[in-house]
């Protein structure tokens, strides 16, 4: 399996543009995680998904992150309008069960200037 | 709010001898504890996952969970500069909502 597939691995936008990450999960598992990771606030959760459908999102920041995930191959993070502070790796995951064995992506390091 | 602390290091250790991370969480509720390893610029991978009081062990690793202290531990023996690495502390519910620790970086000097 070619494990979690995460794009684009860089981006660097300016502040208030758009910026769309992308996922696509391990055939099979039902579970996808969205991850922030900064220094200053390490690993944070920010939506999970259960066979498609959001199950929690108290971790999304504000109005401007969204999340879905159209069907179980793919799923995407929406930052509009973007902004410094949102600068940080976003990491994708997905799981089979409640295992607790998460696969991660290799990430998409996002730069808001 | 859950909470998990970690040290965030550097912790430096020499090669061949025993690496001790330590991890304290919040919710005296809490079932479920994971290790996972993030090497640089790389995402984290699972090392150890463990549920009940006691030890643990998987080749050079050792997890140990003190659910009265609400103190999870990472035992690494014959440390090995493979191993330098940031090592992430976690506590969920199964794969649902797992909250992460800061991490300690963890340094094996050859």
């Amino acid at each position: 399996d070619a494990g979690v597939i995460q794009s684009p691995r860089h981006e660097v936008t300016e502040m208030g543009q758009e910026v769309t990450l992308r996922c696509k999960p391990i055939s099979g598992h039902d579970y996808l995680f969205w991850y922030r990771q900064t220094m200053m606030r390490g690993l944070e959760l920010l939506i999970y998904f259960n066979n498609n459908v959001p199950i929690d999102d108290s971790g999304m920041p504000e109005d401007r992150f969204s999340a879905k995930m159209p069907n179980a191959s793919f799923s995407t993070l929406k930052i509009q309008p973007s902004e410094p502070r949102d600068s940080a790796v976003y990491f994708c995951a997905s799981s089979f069960g409640v295992s607790g064995e998460l696969f991660f992506g290799e990430g998409s390091r996002l730069t808001v200037l | 709010q859950k909470e998990v602390e970690q040290n965030s290091g550097p912790l430096s250790v020499p090669e061949g001898a025993i690496a001790s991370l330590n991890c304290t969480y919040s919710d005296r509720g809490s079932q479920s504890f994971f290790w996972y390893r993030q090497y640089s610029g790389k995402s984290p991978e699972l090392i150890m996952f463990i549920y009940s009081n006691g030890d643990k062990e998987d080749g050079r690793f050792t997890a140990q969970l003190n659910k009265a202290s609400q103190y999870v531990s990472l035992l690494i023996r014959d440390s090995q500069p493979s191993d330098s690495a940031t090592y992430l502390c976690a506590e969920g519910e199964g794969a649902q909502k797992l909250v992460f620790g800061q991490g300690t970086r963890l340094t094996i000097n050859p």
